[in-house]
């Protein structure tokens, strides 16, 4: 059964980078039948997708997070990794990694999901 | 960017009832919607994928519906599991979520 795990720093000072690692277990980063997601959720609000990475290292970002967005891959270790450079409170959210499925030419759903980790913007 | 909303923010539905939620697109996204159910403290979870396919180990009291704008997650029979958080998502045109539907006990 594949799961995936996020790991992190939980408190991230204003102005400074974000970085979060996810590992998959269960089944291969390597599929060429998947990508890999970033999904955030601020507390009590909705679900905003930061980015997602195939296993060549290809990436496809939200265009409103791009420029401040890294998404990397480690095939050797079963990781990805997000980078948010430049954070400030409103970064402040429930980050969660998830499998992306891509279905007739789409960058579809996600299924399934980490349990995610909290990541605080504060001084 | 294709904005989803979704409708009502709130449904109160005592257990054992039908409950039938909303998500409305900006634009048309065809059949290429999502939809989601998340408890507190946990991640979300698949229901529904291409508008109205279960995902795998769903229960069938679990329908959608819909194409193009208009959208429509039925939950036949409520069970107590089920009071949760429900949020619909397209994939047509980059990806956007809905701001979410709670489901509370009546």
């Amino acid at each position: 059964q594949l799961q995936l795990q996020e790991s992190g720093p939980g408190l991230v000072k204003p102005s400074e980078t974000l970085p979060l690692t996810c590992t998959v277990s269960g089944g291969s980063i390597r599929s060429s039948t998947y990508y890999w997601g970033w999904i955030r959720q601020p507390p009590g609000r909705g679900l905003e997708w930061i980015g997602t990475i195939y296993y060549s290292g290809s990436t496809y970002y939200n265009p409103s997070l791009k420029s401040r967005v890294t998404i990397s891959v480690d095939t050797s270790k079963n990781q990805f990794s997000l980078k948010l450079t430049s954070v400030t409170a409103a970064d402040t959210a429930m980050y969660y990694c998830a499998r992306h499925i891509y279905s007739n030419i789409y960058y579809a759903w996600f299924d399934p999901w980490g349990q995610g980790t909290l990541v605080t913007v504060s001084s | 960017e294709i904005v989803m909303t979704q409708s009502p923010a709130t449904l109160s539905v005592s257990p054992g009832e039908r409950a039938t939620l909303s998500c409305r697109a900006s634009q048309s996204v065809s059949s290429n919607l999502a939809w989601y159910q998340q408890k507190p403290g946990q991640a979300p979870r698949l229901l529904i994928y291409g508008a109205s396919t279960r995902a795998t180990g769903i229960p069938a009291r679990f329908s959608g519906s819909g194409s193009g704008t208009e959208f429509t997650l039925t939950i036949s029979s409520l069970q107590s599991e089920d009071f949760a958080v429900y949020y619909c998502q397209q994939y047509h045109n980059w990806l956007t979520f809905g701001g979410g539907t709670k489901v509370e006990i009546k």
